[in-house]
């Protein structure tokens, strides 16, 4: 049982660049969430998505795209790298939204230059 | 804007101290108020999920109280350990299925 599983750990863009940062989970969570870390900041939702199908928009959503094709993927997109997409990305999966605990990838540490 | 505060922003305790931290949370539309441990170069990981107003819960040293009509949920941790150190997070769950999570409480304990 692997939890949450995020790729890469560690990435560096260069500006106008796009990526996919990919996370996968194997405890079968309808929920799903995407974080960024940034100092002095906390936590703050970037996409979500109750199940397979749906998804919405956090409290940052712009730069980001999302899909949720399967129960145990939801990769995050990122259109067209910019400076001020520097952070750690944090994947998180739950089995009932808000009200069961939330289960964290590892992180990836994102440098755009 | 919901808004979740935590405070102190940062704490240095001797070890055995005791210490808390406070959450404070939209008292309205509650579902759930969460508290996460993380470490430096580790991801959270989750002390407690609560509920209900009035909860209490347990975990060896570490503690949670919760009051939703208030907003405010303190976290108590007894004979504080080097180990303890750590950002502790606490998250509140509303009507919109998220978490919003709070800034965090660092705590250092020097041995």
């Amino acid at each position: 049982n692997a939890g949450v599983t995020q790729t890469p750990k560690f990435q560096v863009l260069k500006t106008g660049q796009s990526m996919t940062l990919q996370c996968a989970q194997d405890m079968n969570h309808e929920y799903m969430s995407w974080y960024r870390q940034d100092p002095g900041m906390g936590l703050r939702l970037i996409h979500y998505s109750v199940g397979a199908g749906i998804t919405d928009q956090g409290e940052v959503p712009n730069g980001y795209n999302v899909s949720r094709s399967t129960t145990e993927d939801f990769p995050l997109r990122l259109l067209s790298a910019a400076p001020s997409q520097t952070s750690v990305y944090f994947c998180a999966s739950s089995l009932l939204s808000q009200v069961t605990e939330a289960f964290f990838g590892q992180g990836t540490r994102l440098t755009v230059v | 804007i919901l808004n979740v505060e935590q405070s102190p922003q940062s704490l240095h305790v001797q070890e055995g101290d005791s210490t808390n931290f406070t959450c404070s949370f939209p008292s309205s539309n509650f579902y759930a108020l969460h508290w996460y441990r993380w470490e430096t170069a580790k991801s959270p990981e989750a002390l407690f999920v609560m509920t209900l107003n009035g909860d209490e819960k347990k975990k060896g040293r570490i503690s949670a109280t919760l009051n939703t009509k208030e907003g405010y949920s303190y976290l108590y941790i007894k004979g504080s350990q080097p180990e303890d150190s750590a950002t502790y997070l606490c998250a509140y769950g509303g009507s919109q299925g998220n978490l919003i999570f709070g800034k965090g409480t660092k705590l250092s304990v020097k041995p």
